[in-house]
């Protein structure tokens, strides 16, 4: 299911340090998002970008950053990593027009 | 802005029982309404949806219901079966748009 691409798969931060999560899509879709998943709060948005060159706030912005360059690659970036940010990061591409969302297979972040 | 409250947090139903899911939201500018289905180590899948437009959806052993009044839908699962185990999310797209606000999921478990 090559849709979304996402890398790293899995990471290990110390508090302070910063990284990049990188995402792609192989087809030419306008919207991408980024989602955060913990355990009992379902998946909440980070940021989204509904179209090349423009990025949004989602519910839970505080302490990333995103760019989207171009059409194909959205990526997150943590600049001081925080053990609050430990979880499971999913990269998703907009269907269109119809609302339907395609995740890629999401990051795994642990920060110590 | 949106708010999407899912009950409930775990379910347990014996192998062909039925399982139902329930969902509210608060904006009333929400206008579609997907089902997304993760399984263990997974990404989330959009299994069903539904419109503003339509109060009932079905495809064979699953449905979804709306009632914008009231401003929850629910999710039908008929027939279950052991693949029907997994977390199951409801959403709901904030102000009309295309960015989806997640329930915090349901970890439904099918005992044969």
């Amino acid at each position: 299911n090559a849709g979304v691409t996402q890398t790293p798969k899995f990471q290990v931060l110390k508090t302070g340090q910063s990284m990049t999560l990188q995402c792609a899509q192989d087809m030419n879709h306008n919207s991408m998002y980024w989602y955060r998943q913990d355990p009992g709060m379902g998946l909440r948005l980070i940021y989204y970008s509904a179209s090349e060159g423009t990025t949004d706030k989602g519910e839970v912005p505080n302490g990333y950053n995103v760019s989207r360059l171009n059409k194909r690659e959205f990526s997150l970036r943590l600049e001081s990593a925080a053990p609050s940010q430990t979880s499971v990061y999913f990269c998703a591409r907009g269907q269109g027009n119809t609302g339907e969302l395609f995740f890629g297979e999401g990051s795994r972040l642990t920060v110590l | 802005g949106e708010n999407v409250e899912q009950h409930p947090s775990t379910l347990s139903v014996q192998e062909g029982d039925s399982a139902v899911i329930k969902c509210t939201y608060s904006d009333s500018a929400s206008n579609y309404f997907p089902w997304y289905k993760q399984e263990l180590g997974k990404r989330p899948q959009l299994i069903i949806d539904i419109r503003s437009n339509v109060g009932e959806k079905k495809d064979q052993r699953i449905a979804v219901t709306l009632n914008k009044t009231a401003k929850h839908f629910s999710l039908h699962i008929t027939e279950t079966q052991p693949e029907d185990s997994a977390v199951y999310f409801c959403a709901a797209n904030h102000g009309g748009a295309q960015k989806l606000v997640f329930g915090q999921g349901t970890r439904l478990t099918i005992n044969p």
